[in-house]
């Protein structure tokens, strides 16, 4: 079967360094995405990992070891609109492109 | 203008009554979803489109119906609605084909269901 386990919640500082964990099983690995959520929107597209190492993009980088099942969004110069929801997912089902979502890491950025 | 667009964005409505949720998408994905969103249980999937005649139960489909009227249009029903189907609902589309891996989500309907 599938599953994916996230912090509920973190707290951070603006202008500071988050990581946010993502473990995750599944059968048939094809990748692992983020979504950022804020709330009562829709989730919005962060990354997709396929391969292992970091992928960085501005200020948003996202890990992965599929050795591990595991993954991390590392979020740097964190700025209050960075509050949100992280929304760790993976593809299941070969091709149907299926995504198994976690519930969440709701991140708040104080001053 | 919104590639994914969801109608209404919000309704109230009374057990027993049938509700459709309507999804229109203008990305020319193939393939098309609707997920709930419940507090503390993440996006859950419905049903999914691979097209026109390619209609598929996701996790938590009793209860609900869809129908793919278009390539860009893909309703979801609620042939007679509970209280426990208040939830937010999502659109979502995808096309890995041409290279859209990740999923696009609409804007989100919030319902109601007294």
């Amino acid at each position: 079967g599938q599953n994916i386990d996230q912090p509920t919640e973190m707290t951070a500082t603006e202008g500071a360094i988050v990581q946010i964990n993502c473990t995750y099983q599944t059968s048939g690995f094809n990748g692992l995405f983020w979504y950022q959520q804020h709330a009562g929107e829709a989730p919005t597209f962060l990354s997709y990992n396929v391969l292992d190492g970091l992928e960085e993009k501005g200020r948003f980088s996202s890990f992965l070891s599929r050795s591990k099942g595991y993954s991390y969004l590392l979020l740097k110069e964190l700025q209050m609109k960075d509050s949100a929801s992280y929304l760790c997912a993976v593809p299941y089902g070969g091709a149907t492109n299926k995504l198994i979502f976690g519930t969440g890491t709701l991140l708040a950025v104080q001053p | 203008d919104a590639d994914v667009t969801q109608t209404p964005r919000n309704r109230i409505t009374k057990t027993g009554k049938r509700i459709m949720l309507e999804c229109s998408q203008t990305k020319g994905h193939d393939r098309m979803y609707w997920y709930r969103q419940d507090p503390g249980l993440g996006l859950r999937l419905i049903y999914y489109s691979f097209d026109v005649k390619d209609i598929n139960k996701g996790e938590i489909s009793d209860g609900y119906s869809v129908s793919r009227q278009a390539q860009a249009k893909f309703s979801l029903s609620l042939e007679s609605a509970i209280p426990n189907q208040t939830a937010l609902y999502f659109c979502a589309t995808s096309d890995p084909d041409r290279g859209d891996n990740e999923q696009f989500f609409g804007p989100g309907t919030r319902l109601t269901v007294l």
